[in-house]
Order: C-alpha cells, then structure tokens, then sequence
C-alpha cells in the first residue's frame, strides 16, 4: 500500500510557541491531503483539506489563522499550529490517497506546555 | 447533522471466536464505507472499503457487510488472534469524491488467548 509519514513524531512545546508539523506522501502524488486531529479515545476529527497549490479547506469551527496549511508541492503539507496553548494539545494525523482508499500518517502527539 | 455510532464499549473474546463490530450511521448516504485499524499512539491503518452497491466484501479473515437501507455494516474478523486486538473504526465516504471521511469514535477489540 502507499506510504504517508509524517514528522516529527513527538514535539513538546511551550505555550505561545508556533509548531510546524509535515506530512508526506512517499511513493504517491497527493494533490489532496487532509489534517486531522483527535483526542484520548476520540474520533478522528477532521480539521481542514490541503489543497496543492491552493487555499486550504477548513472545517467549521477551525480557526484558519491559528492552524496554517501549506501544500507546496504535491508530495508535501504542512500544518502549523501558531501560538499554541495547551488547549491544542492532541494527536494530529494527516492522510493522503492515490485512490479511494486513504492513508494516513504514523500521528504527531503535540504537547502543549 | 450527520451521525456515526459505533460500540462505545470494548468487545472482549476469546482466540479463535469471531469478532463481530456494528457501525450504524444516521443523515447520510454514503457512497461507500470504510474500516480502520487504530493502535495505540498509531495512525488508522486501512482494511476494506465497501461501496454502497455491494452487500459483502472479504479480505482473508476479514469480513464487511453493507446494509443501506438499515444504515449498518458489520465488520466480521474470523478467527480471531491476540494479535487482531486494536480499535477498530468505521468511515464514511461520500459521492462527491473530495476523499473527506467522517469517522466513527471506534470499537476497542480485546482478543483473549
């Protein structure tokens, strides 16, 4: 099956901080990838779709300018959680799809100190 | 508002039992439905897709039914194995092909040796 990973796998961080965290497709190109954050035995909730070479779509109720999406390229996204509180602590996950069937990224558990 | 509901409650069995996972869904229609394996810590890994005008799909020990006028797909795992313990979610997808999925909170299987 295809391969998405994503880095780093762990970061903590102090609260006002910005991180940025990146999702690749390996062996496929994605010109859609999606971002999804989900809580201690959650669902998976998505936030916002990565568009390559456009504007991202988000979910309602997501704030646009506290979680920046870039898709530069069509292997590439990008998620940056800007001024962060412990709030948005959590375990993001992004996803990619050569098909119908989607794959999804190892997680990056986000610690907000 | 659309709905997806999965057993809250962790299914616990014995190796060798067949594992039997509900996923009922409310205000949708899907285009096709999906199943994830979920470890701790780990991205959802991908199963089977079932498409709405099938009503069964194997996949080795694996098992999906599609009912669209109950709004339900079981997910059979036969002969189960320690190994299969994990939590396990629904996903549904729609006709617009965007790749956007609505996931269900998951089921918890415990597969007892």
């Amino acid at each position: 099956g295809a391969v998405v990973s994503q880095h780093p796998s762990r970061v903590i961080c102090k609260s006002g901080t910005s991180v940025k965290i990146e999702c690749r497709s390996l062996d496929f190109q994605a010109t859609t990838m999606f971002w999804y954050r989900q809580f201690p035995k959650q669902s998976l909730m998505l936030m916002a779709t990565s568009n390559e070479g456009s504007k991202a779509t988000y979910e309602q109720g997501v704030e646009k300018d506290k979680f920046l999406i870039n898709h530069a390229s069509l292997t590439l996204s990008t998620l940056t959680v800007t001024s962060a509180h412990p709030e948005d602590s959590s375990f993001y996950i992004c996803s990619a799809s050569p098909d119908e069937e989607q794959y999804f990224g190892p997680g990056t558990r986000l610690t907000v100190t | 508002s659309q709905k997806i509901e999965q057993n809250s409650e962790a299914l616990n069995i014995q190796e060798g039992k067949t594992a039997t996972l509900t996923c009922n869904y409310t205000n949708y229609s899907p285009a096709y439905l999906q199943w994830y394996r979920q470890d701790p810590g780990r991205g959802p890994v991908f199963l089977l897709l079932i498409r709405e005008n099938e009503k069964e799909k194997r996949k080795e020990r694996l098992k999906v039914t599609f009912d669209t006028t109950l709004k339900q797909s079981l997910f059979h795992i036969t002969a189960s194995q320690p190994a299969d313990s994990a939590t396990y979610l629904c996903a549904l997808g729609g006709s617009s092909n965007t790749g956007k999925l609505i996931f269900g909170q998951g089921t918890t299987l415990q597969v007892k040796p």
